[in-house]
């Protein structure tokens, strides 16, 4: 069964702190990505990872960096959290053109 | 550029009533089209999907047929149940981008 995990599931950040956000696969897919979700806005696409070390900004990358080192974890890194990135993150994996995602990640920033 | 349309942001239904979810689209690219769904706490999953080659998907009930005339995706259902209240997401992949387009998702209400 094709399952993406991501960690942590809700996370209480200050403003101007470090936020980590980890996704993982085991699956092998080669592309993975990161979306965030807000009401009204539906799925915005941040960052797209093709392979390890090979990532292109998505639609509304700024704010946000991304690290593949290993085919199985995709990583999200907000460097100095601000209010308005207080969203819901998926990760997802693809297989063929069918994406697979986690169970999201509820990030609150104060 | 490509681009997905769902004008209907919320729909409320009883057990049993007709479901219609409009979905239209737009590209110069032959598309394969899709239709995700999204439980409640969960992330996103795929209901069904359609190419230019099979037309018409079906899956749990519901079923979505591409138009290539009226440039359409609607999603139906005979008779919905309150275990279908949920966000449903039409979205377009064309080529082989690795990009989808989203529309912005329909939420629906089924009323016991």
């Amino acid at each position: 069964d094709m399952k993406v995990t991501q960690m942590p599931r809700y996370l209480i950040k200050r403003m101007g702190e470090n936020v980590l956000l980890e996704c993982g696969q085991d699956m092998s897919h080669e592309t993975m990505y990161w979306y965030r979700q807000d009401p009204g806005l539906g799925l915005q696409l941040i960052y797209i990872s093709y392979d390890v070390d090979s990532n292109s900004e998505g639609d509304i990358p700024k704010g946000y960096r991304v690290s593949r080192k290993k085919r199985e974890h995709f990583s999200l890194i907000l460097d100095s959290a601000k209010t308005n990135q207080t969203s819901v993150y998926f990760c997802a994996s693809r297989s063929g053109n069918t994406l697979y995602f986690g169970e999201g990640s509820r990030l609150i920033v104060v | 550029g490509d681009s997905v349309t769902q004008m209907q942001g919320q729909v409320t239904l009883s057990e049993d009533d007709f479901l219609f979810i409009n979905c239209t689209y737009s590209t110069t690219w032959y598309p394969t089209l899709f239709w995700y769904v999204q439980y409640p706490g969960e992330g996103p999953q795929l209901l069904l999907k359609v190419t230019t080659a099979n037309n018409k998907g079906i899956s749990r009930g519901f079923e979505a047929t591409y138009d290539k005339g009226t440039t359409s995706f609607h999603l139906q259902k005979a008779s919905v149940q309150e275990s279908d209240s949920a966000v449903y997401y039409c979205a377009l992949n064309v080529g082989d981008n690795s990009k989808l387009i989203w529309g912005l998702g329909t939420s629906l209400v089924v009323n016991p």
